[in-house]
Protein backbone atom coordinates (compact mmCIF):
# COMPACT_ATOMS: atom_id res chain seq x y z
CA UNK A 1 0.00 0.00 0.00
CA UNK A 2 1.06 3.80 -0.65
CA UNK A 3 2.11 6.05 1.99
CA UNK A 4 0.08 8.90 2.43
CA UNK A 5 1.49 12.23 0.30
CA UNK A 6 2.63 14.81 2.79
CA UNK A 7 4.91 18.09 1.97
CA UNK A 8 8.69 17.14 2.99
CA UNK A 9 9.11 20.18 4.97
CA UNK A 10 7.27 23.54 5.98
CA UNK A 11 8.56 26.70 8.03
CA UNK A 12 6.48 29.88 9.34
CA UNK A 13 8.06 32.70 12.11
CA UNK A 14 6.83 32.37 15.47
CA UNK A 15 3.35 33.58 15.92
CA UNK A 16 2.35 32.48 12.27
CA UNK A 17 0.60 30.16 11.14
CA UNK A 18 1.05 27.13 9.14
CA UNK A 19 -0.79 23.97 7.42
CA UNK A 20 0.39 20.92 6.49
CA UNK A 21 -1.68 18.62 3.79
CA UNK A 22 -2.16 14.76 3.88
CA UNK A 23 -2.86 13.54 0.58
CA UNK A 24 -4.45 9.83 0.29
CA UNK A 25 -7.23 8.82 -2.10
CA UNK A 26 -10.51 7.42 -1.49
CA UNK A 27 -10.05 4.28 0.05
CA UNK A 28 -8.22 5.58 2.97
CA UNK A 29 -8.56 9.44 3.70
CA UNK A 30 -11.37 10.58 1.63
CA UNK A 31 -13.53 7.52 2.64
CA UNK A 32 -13.34 7.36 6.04
CA UNK A 33 -13.29 9.96 8.75
CA UNK A 34 -10.50 8.20 10.98
CA UNK A 35 -7.32 10.64 9.85
CA UNK A 36 -4.97 11.09 12.51
CA UNK A 37 -1.73 13.46 13.38
CA UNK A 38 1.31 13.01 15.10
CA UNK A 39 4.12 14.84 16.53
CA UNK A 40 7.54 13.91 16.90
CA UNK A 41 10.47 15.49 18.41
CA UNK A 42 13.82 14.06 17.72
CA UNK A 43 14.59 10.97 19.11
CA UNK A 44 11.47 10.46 21.23
CA UNK A 45 8.33 8.76 20.47
CA UNK A 46 5.26 9.57 18.50
CA UNK A 47 2.49 12.39 20.00
CA UNK A 48 -1.13 11.83 19.15
CA UNK A 49 -1.99 15.31 18.11
CA UNK A 50 -5.52 15.28 16.34
CA UNK A 51 -7.96 12.23 15.56
CA UNK A 52 -10.64 11.56 13.57
CA UNK A 53 -9.92 14.36 11.21
CA UNK A 54 -10.58 17.01 13.83
CA UNK A 55 -10.65 16.11 17.76
CA UNK A 56 -7.91 16.90 19.96
CA UNK A 57 -6.84 14.45 23.42
CA UNK A 58 -7.10 15.89 26.32
CA UNK A 59 -3.93 18.11 26.80
CA UNK A 60 -2.86 19.24 23.13
CA UNK A 61 -3.70 22.61 22.69
CA UNK A 62 -6.24 24.00 20.57
CA UNK A 63 -3.51 25.80 18.50
CA UNK A 64 -3.53 21.96 16.93
CA UNK A 65 -6.72 21.77 14.35
CA UNK A 66 -7.43 19.36 11.73
CA UNK A 67 -9.87 19.27 8.59
CA UNK A 68 -10.61 17.24 5.61
CA UNK A 69 -11.76 17.94 2.27
CA UNK A 70 -11.85 15.24 -0.44
CA UNK A 71 -8.99 12.80 -0.43
CA UNK A 72 -6.54 15.89 1.51
CA UNK A 73 -7.03 16.13 5.38
CA UNK A 74 -4.97 18.98 6.67
CA UNK A 75 -2.85 19.95 9.90
CA UNK A 76 -2.79 23.59 10.84
CA UNK A 77 -1.03 24.88 14.11
CA UNK A 78 -1.77 28.47 14.62
CA UNK A 79 0.41 30.91 17.06
CA UNK A 80 3.51 29.23 16.21
CA UNK A 81 5.74 28.66 18.46
CA UNK A 82 9.60 27.26 18.84
CA UNK A 83 8.56 23.83 20.75
CA UNK A 84 6.35 23.26 17.66
CA UNK A 85 9.12 22.04 15.90
CA UNK A 86 9.16 18.86 14.82
CA UNK A 87 8.41 16.44 12.30
CA UNK A 88 4.42 15.65 11.94
CA UNK A 89 3.22 12.68 10.38
CA UNK A 90 -0.77 11.83 9.26
CA UNK A 91 -2.29 8.57 8.97
CA UNK A 92 -5.25 6.79 7.68
CA UNK A 93 -8.14 3.89 8.27
CA UNK A 94 -7.45 1.96 5.17
CA UNK A 95 -10.06 -0.27 3.46
CA UNK A 96 -7.54 -3.08 2.27
CA UNK A 97 -6.75 -5.40 5.00
CA UNK A 98 -4.04 -3.80 6.10
CA UNK A 99 -3.23 -2.19 9.58
CA UNK A 100 -3.37 1.44 8.02
CA UNK A 101 -1.26 4.14 6.26
CA UNK A 102 1.13 6.78 7.71
CA UNK A 103 2.18 9.52 5.54
CA UNK A 104 6.36 10.12 4.76
CA UNK A 105 6.33 13.04 7.05
CA UNK A 106 6.68 16.81 7.42
CA UNK A 107 9.21 18.64 8.89
CA UNK A 108 8.43 21.60 10.52
CA UNK A 109 10.85 24.51 11.09
CA UNK A 110 10.02 27.22 12.80
CA UNK A 111 12.33 30.30 11.44
CA UNK B 1 -0.85 6.43 34.42
CA UNK B 2 -0.48 4.47 31.18
CA UNK B 3 2.34 2.72 31.11
CA UNK B 4 4.15 1.09 27.34
CA UNK B 5 7.17 -0.58 28.08
CA UNK B 6 8.71 -2.53 24.99
CA UNK B 7 12.02 -5.47 25.13
CA UNK B 8 13.76 -7.90 23.22
CA UNK B 9 15.24 -5.66 20.41
CA UNK B 10 18.88 -6.43 19.81
CA UNK B 11 21.67 -7.24 16.75
CA UNK B 12 20.62 -10.27 14.82
CA UNK B 13 22.16 -11.89 11.40
CA UNK B 14 19.48 -11.80 8.32
CA UNK B 15 17.62 -14.74 8.47
CA UNK B 16 17.13 -15.00 12.02
CA UNK B 17 14.32 -14.73 14.41
CA UNK B 18 13.70 -12.01 17.16
CA UNK B 19 10.36 -11.59 19.30
CA UNK B 20 9.41 -8.30 21.17
CA UNK B 21 7.70 -8.02 23.72
CA UNK B 22 5.49 -4.73 25.30
CA UNK B 23 4.29 -5.06 28.92
CA UNK B 24 1.23 -2.33 29.07
CA UNK B 25 0.06 -1.26 32.81
CA UNK B 26 -2.15 2.20 33.91
CA UNK B 27 -5.00 1.06 31.80
CA UNK B 28 -7.23 -1.87 30.72
CA UNK B 29 -5.29 -3.55 28.14
CA UNK B 30 -7.98 -5.72 26.89
CA UNK B 31 -10.21 -3.20 25.81
CA UNK B 32 -7.62 -1.54 23.29
CA UNK B 33 -6.77 -2.65 19.81
CA UNK B 34 -2.85 -2.58 20.05
CA UNK B 35 -0.11 -1.65 17.11
CA UNK B 36 3.40 -2.05 16.55
CA UNK B 37 4.89 0.65 14.07
CA UNK B 38 8.77 1.16 13.45
CA UNK B 39 11.06 3.80 12.19
CA UNK B 40 14.08 2.64 10.61
CA UNK B 41 17.07 5.09 10.74
CA UNK B 42 16.19 8.66 9.37
CA UNK B 43 12.80 7.54 7.55
CA UNK B 44 9.05 7.96 8.37
CA UNK B 45 6.90 5.96 10.85
CA UNK B 46 5.44 2.90 8.91
CA UNK B 47 2.38 0.56 10.69
CA UNK B 48 3.39 -3.23 11.29
CA UNK B 49 0.73 -4.75 12.33
CA UNK B 50 -2.27 -4.35 14.89
CA UNK B 51 -4.92 -6.79 16.72
CA UNK B 52 -7.92 -6.41 18.01
CA UNK B 53 -9.14 -6.79 21.59
CA UNK B 54 -9.36 -10.10 21.94
CA UNK B 55 -6.77 -11.14 19.13
CA UNK B 56 -9.51 -12.37 16.44
CA UNK B 57 -8.98 -9.58 13.98
CA UNK B 58 -4.79 -9.24 12.81
CA UNK B 59 -3.58 -6.95 9.93
CA UNK B 60 -0.14 -6.71 8.62
CA UNK B 61 1.88 -4.31 6.20
CA UNK B 62 2.67 -6.44 2.96
CA UNK B 63 6.27 -6.51 3.47
CA UNK B 64 5.85 -8.72 6.74
CA UNK B 65 3.14 -10.88 5.94
CA UNK B 66 4.20 -14.54 6.19
CA UNK B 67 7.30 -13.39 8.13
CA UNK B 68 5.89 -11.90 11.48
CA UNK B 69 3.41 -12.54 14.13
CA UNK B 70 1.07 -10.08 16.23
CA UNK B 71 -0.25 -11.54 19.26
CA UNK B 72 -1.47 -10.71 22.74
CA UNK B 73 -2.22 -12.47 26.38
CA UNK B 74 -4.42 -10.10 27.73
CA UNK B 75 -3.97 -11.73 31.24
CA UNK B 76 -0.31 -10.77 31.11
CA UNK B 77 -1.03 -7.85 29.75
CA UNK B 78 1.12 -7.89 27.16
CA UNK B 79 1.83 -7.84 23.58
CA UNK B 80 4.31 -8.99 21.46
CA UNK B 81 5.84 -9.48 17.77
CA UNK B 82 7.25 -12.21 16.62
CA UNK B 83 9.66 -11.32 13.65
CA UNK B 84 11.14 -14.59 11.53
CA UNK B 85 13.36 -14.36 8.59
CA UNK B 86 14.36 -11.39 9.33
CA UNK B 87 16.17 -9.06 6.80
CA UNK B 88 18.43 -6.02 6.49
CA UNK B 89 15.50 -3.62 5.62
CA UNK B 90 13.69 -4.88 8.77
CA UNK B 91 16.31 -2.80 11.06
CA UNK B 92 14.31 0.09 12.84
CA UNK B 93 12.64 1.06 16.16
CA UNK B 94 9.95 -0.60 17.12
CA UNK B 95 7.25 0.87 18.91
CA UNK B 96 4.04 -0.49 20.41
CA UNK B 97 1.13 1.77 20.25
CA UNK B 98 -2.73 1.58 21.53
CA UNK B 99 -5.05 3.30 20.54
CA UNK B 100 -6.68 6.50 22.72
CA UNK B 101 -10.00 5.58 23.15
CA UNK B 102 -11.15 2.03 24.63
CA UNK B 103 -13.22 0.21 21.89
CA UNK B 104 -11.94 2.52 19.21
CA UNK B 105 -12.84 1.88 16.03
CA UNK B 106 -10.60 4.81 14.02
CA UNK B 107 -7.08 3.00 15.16
CA UNK B 108 -5.40 6.36 16.74
CA UNK B 109 -2.33 5.67 18.43
CA UNK B 110 -2.64 7.61 21.92
CA UNK B 111 -0.05 6.00 23.81
CA UNK B 112 3.36 4.76 22.65
CA UNK B 113 6.10 2.96 24.37
CA UNK B 114 9.66 4.36 23.93
CA UNK B 115 10.77 1.67 21.47
CA UNK B 116 13.20 -1.09 20.88
CA UNK B 117 16.04 -0.96 18.54
CA UNK B 118 16.36 -3.95 16.06
CA UNK B 119 19.09 -4.27 14.01
CA UNK B 120 19.67 -7.11 11.47
CA UNK B 121 22.82 -7.32 10.13
CA UNK B 122 26.01 -9.55 9.57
Amino acid sequence: QSALTQPASVSGSPGQSITISCTGTSSDVGGYNYVSWYQQHPGKAPKLMIYEVSNRPSGVSNRFSGSKSGNTASLTISGLQAEDEADYYCSSYTSSSTPGVFGGGTKLTVL
Amino acid sequence: EVQLVESGGGLVQPGGSLRLSCAASGFTFSSYWMSWVRQAPGKGLEWVANIKQDGSEKYYVDSVKGRFTISRDNAKNSLYLQMNSLRAEDTAVYYCASTYRSYSSSWEMGYWGQGTLVTVSS
